[in-house]
């Protein structure tokens, strides 16, 4: 079965800090890969993707994520945290139609 | 600009009454989602849509309902109001299936059932 796991529930850290997210799926065909993210109060949006090539993918605001097929992971990182780095990320995987979601990361940047 | 709209914003709704919430989209996407969120859970599926008159369920679809009767819209009915449906519902949208495309969000609905 399809699936999405996120190791870490609940991050807190210090500005200036390096981030690293945890994300590892469960497919088996060719996957698709989505980092989300959800400032308080607000949607969901689009942080970055990968679906082919290069699997070192930059997005927004100095967020990148590395894509190891061996490990089945998709982790998300940025050297320097900001507090307005505080949200909930999301990691997602799609397949052939479908996208499934993690449980989702809280993280908390303390000023 | 397109955009995703979701009304109400907030509904707070009594056990067993029938709730609509509406899903709006101006990106003339073909592909619309209804999820909710839940502390522990994530986002989890009910039901999505990939064109007019297409509906398909999700994996948490009891006790939901949606009909697409034109592009941009894809209502979701919860047919008898439980407490455990009380939740944050987001609808997305996106275009095509290309693997590549990525999902659109609306704000959000916080239902309450008491």
């Amino acid at each position: 079965a399809q699936s999405v796991s996120q190791h870490n529930h609940h991050v807190i850290l210090s500005e200036a800090a390096s981030l690293e997210l945890g994300c590892n799926y469960s497919y088996g065909g060719t996957v698709n890969l989505f980092w989300y993210v959800q400032y308080p109060g607000q949607h969901l949006q689009l942080l970055l993707k990968y679906f082919s090539g290069d699997p070192l993918v930059k997005g927004i605001k100095g967020f990148e994520a590395e894509f190891i097929k061996s490990k089945f992971s998709f982790n998300l990182r940025k050297p320097s945290v900001q507090w307005s780095d505080t949200a909930e990320y999301f990691c997602a995987v799609k397949g052939t139609y479908k996208y499934i979601f993690g449980t989702g990361t809280r993280l908390k940047v303390l000023a | 600009d397109a955009e995703i709209t979701q009304s109400p914003r907030h509904k707070i709704t009594e056990t067993g009454r029938q709730v609509t919430l509406a899903c709006h989209q101006t990106w003339n996407h073909n592909n619309m989602f209804w999820y909710r969120q839940d502390l522990g859970h994530g986002l989890r599926l009910i039901h999505y849509s990939y064109g007019v008159q297409d509906t398909n369920k999700g994996e948490v679809s009891d006790g939901y309902s949606v009909s697409r009767s034109n592009t941009e819209d894809l209502p979701l009915t919860l047919e008898s109001a439980a407490s455990s449906q009380t939740s944050v519902y987001f609808c997305a949208s996106s275009d095509g299936l290309a693997a590549y495309n990525e999902q659109f969000f609306g704000p959000g609905t916080r239902l309450t059932v008491l």
